[in-house]
């Protein structure tokens, strides 16, 4: 069964930075695609960025580029989302989500899980 | 980046009632549409991938079509588990854009 378990979510000021987690289990971590996606409170999904099986391709949205990096530890089965000079808009749940293939840039790609999501709170 | 547009943003139909659900891109995407379903508190799960293709295990009440840069997601009969947030998402050209989703609720 494919679990998708996120962690790192918090309370952080404006500037500050945060590291989300998202452990992986039940398929072969490193064959496919992972991607973060955040919901504002009340809002609809916005995707944040995607990293390929071998984490050699890395996409952001334009909101996060130079902000946000993405990386992923296949040894661990954990990708992560390193957030740095953070701004009260980007208060979400932040979710982590299965590509359904090994590049997320290939357009037959598509959600096929998610995980549970970790609130992250930028406030002063 | 790809704009995805749904229309309408809110519904309200009672159970047995047969809904339809838009989303149209700002360019093509081919058929590289996908549909998510969010019940309240939970996360997104995948109803339709590439247009028209049903996830194992989601009910044949649900399809998708598309007809150039619109697409379309039915619901044949709403069933109660059905009231929910949909929402459309490309995956032509990253970013992965969504749809601003429409939300689905009991008349």
């Amino acid at each position: 069964e494919v679990q998708l378990l996120e962690s790192g979510g918090g309370l952080v000021q404006p500037g500050g930075s945060l590291r989300l987690s998202c452990a992986a289990s039940g398929f072969t971590f490193n064959s496919y695609g992972m991607s973060w996606v955040r919901q504002a409170p009340g809002k609809g999904l916005e995707w944040v960025s995607g990293i390929s099986g071998n984490g050699g391709a890395t996409y952001f949205a334009d909101s996060v580029k130079g902000r946000f990096t993405i990386s992923r530890d296949n040894s661990k089965n954990t990708l992560y989302l390193q957030m740095n000079s953070l701004r009260a808009e980007d208060t979400a749940v932040y979710y982590c989500a299965k590509y359904f293939g090994l590049i997320p840039a290939a357009p037959q790609n598509y959600f096929d899980y998610w995980g549970q999501g970790t609130l992250v709170t930028v406030s002063s | 980046d790809i704009q995805m547009t749904q229309s309408p943003s809110s519904l309200s139909a009672s159970v047995g009632d047969r809904v339809t659900i838009t989303c149209r891109a700002s360019q093509s995407i081919k058929n590289y549409l996908n549909w998510y379903q969010q019940k309240s508190g939970k996360a997104p799960k995948l109803l339709i991938y590439i247009a028209s293709n049903l996830q194992s295990g989601v009910p044949s009440r649900f399809s998708g079509s598309a007809s150039g840069t619109d697409f379309t997601l039915t619901i044949s009969s709403l069933q109660p588990e059905d009231f929910a947030t949909y929402y459309c998402q490309q995956s032509y050209s990253t970013p992965h854009t969504f749809g601003q989703g429409t939300k689905l609720e009991i008349k």
